[in-house]
C-alpha cells in the first residue's frame, strides 16, 4: 500500500507570494492534519480535516489555511509569506481520527 | 512551560548498547502516546503507538507509559548504526488527530 503523499518535496518562494501544498493520503484514510516542523519550533500542529471538515486548528495566523476534498486528499494554502515560514510542512493521515497516524516526507519550503 | 519535555540530546552509544529515551508531560488529558524516527530530511516513522499506561513490545523496541507519573520511555536493545536519527515523543488527548510532540533526541549509534 503506497504511503502519504507530498508534492512538491521542495519550493522556493519570495515574501509576500503565497504557496499550495498537495497532500495525498494512504488509500482508506479519511483524517488527514498537517504540521510544520523549524529548528526553533519543533513540530507544531497546524490544523486537522476528517470527511472535508476542518475538525480542529493550531496557533497558527489566518495567513495559513487548508481544506479537504471529497477523495481525502488536502491542501494547505499560505499567504503572503514571511521568512519565518521557511520549514519542513508535513502532512498526517490516519483512517479516522484516533488511529495511529503515518506521515508523509514533507515540503520543505524556503522563503526568501 | 511545556507540555511534553524532552532532552534533545544529543545521546551517542556504542552499538550493541541499550538506549533509554524519555519524555515527561504535563497534560493529564494526554491518553494516547506515540514514539516517532524521524532520518534526516525525512518524515517522521511511526514506532510504536499506545493506549494510557503499561509496556508495549516490538522486536528490539519496548514502550513504557506511566501515566502516575506523566512518565513515557522508549528503550531499544542491542541497537545498531541504523537506529541513528532523532526520535521523537508524541501525545494526544481522546478527541481528535491533534498530536502534542517534544523537541526530539537525537542518537548516534556508533559502529
Amino acid at each position: 500500500k503506497a504511503g502519504v503523499t507530498q508534492t512538491p518535496r521542495y519550493l522556493i518562494k519570495t515574501r509576500g507570494q503565497q504557496v499550495t501544498l498537495s497532500c495525498s493520503p494512504i488509500s482508506g484514510h479519511r483524517s488527514v492534519s498537517w504540521y510544520q516542523q523549524t529548528p526553533g519550533q519543533g513540530l507544531q500542529f497546524l490544523f486537522e480535516y476528517f470527511s472535508e471538515t476542518q475538525r480542529n486548528k493550531g496557533n497558527f495566523p489566518g495567513r495559513f489555511s487548508g481544506r479537504q476534498f471529497s477523495n481525502s486528499r488536502s491542501e494547505m494554502n499560505v499567504s503572503t509569506l514571511e521568512l519565518g515560514d521557511s520549514a519542513l510542512y508535513l502532512c498526517a493521515s490516519s483512517l479516522a481520527p484516533l488511529n495511529e497516524q503515518f506521515f508523509g516526507p514533507g515540503t520543505r519550503l524556503t522563503v526568501l | 512551560q511545556k507540555e511534553v519535555e524532552q532532552d534533545p540530546g544529543p545521546l551517542s552509544v556504542p552499538e550493541g548498547a541499550i538506549v533509554s529515551l524519555n519524555c515527561t508531560y504535563s497534560n493529564s488529558a494526554f491518553q494516547y502516546f506515540m514514539w516517532y524516527r524521524q532520518y534526516s530530511r525525512k518524515g517522521p516513522e511511526l514506532l510504536m503507538y499506545t493506549y494510557s499506561s503499561g509496556n508495549k513490545e516490538d522486536g528490539r523496541f519496548t514502550a513504557q507509559v506511566d501515566k502516575s507519573s506523566k512518565y513515557i520511555s522508549l528503550f531499544i536493545r542491542d541497537s545498531q548504526p541504523s537506529d541513528s536519527a532523532t526520535y521523537l515523543c508524541a501525545m494526544k488527548e481522546t478527541s481528535g488527530s491533534r498530536l502534542t510532540f517534544g523537541e526530539g533526541t537525537q542518537l548516534t549509534v556508533n559502529p
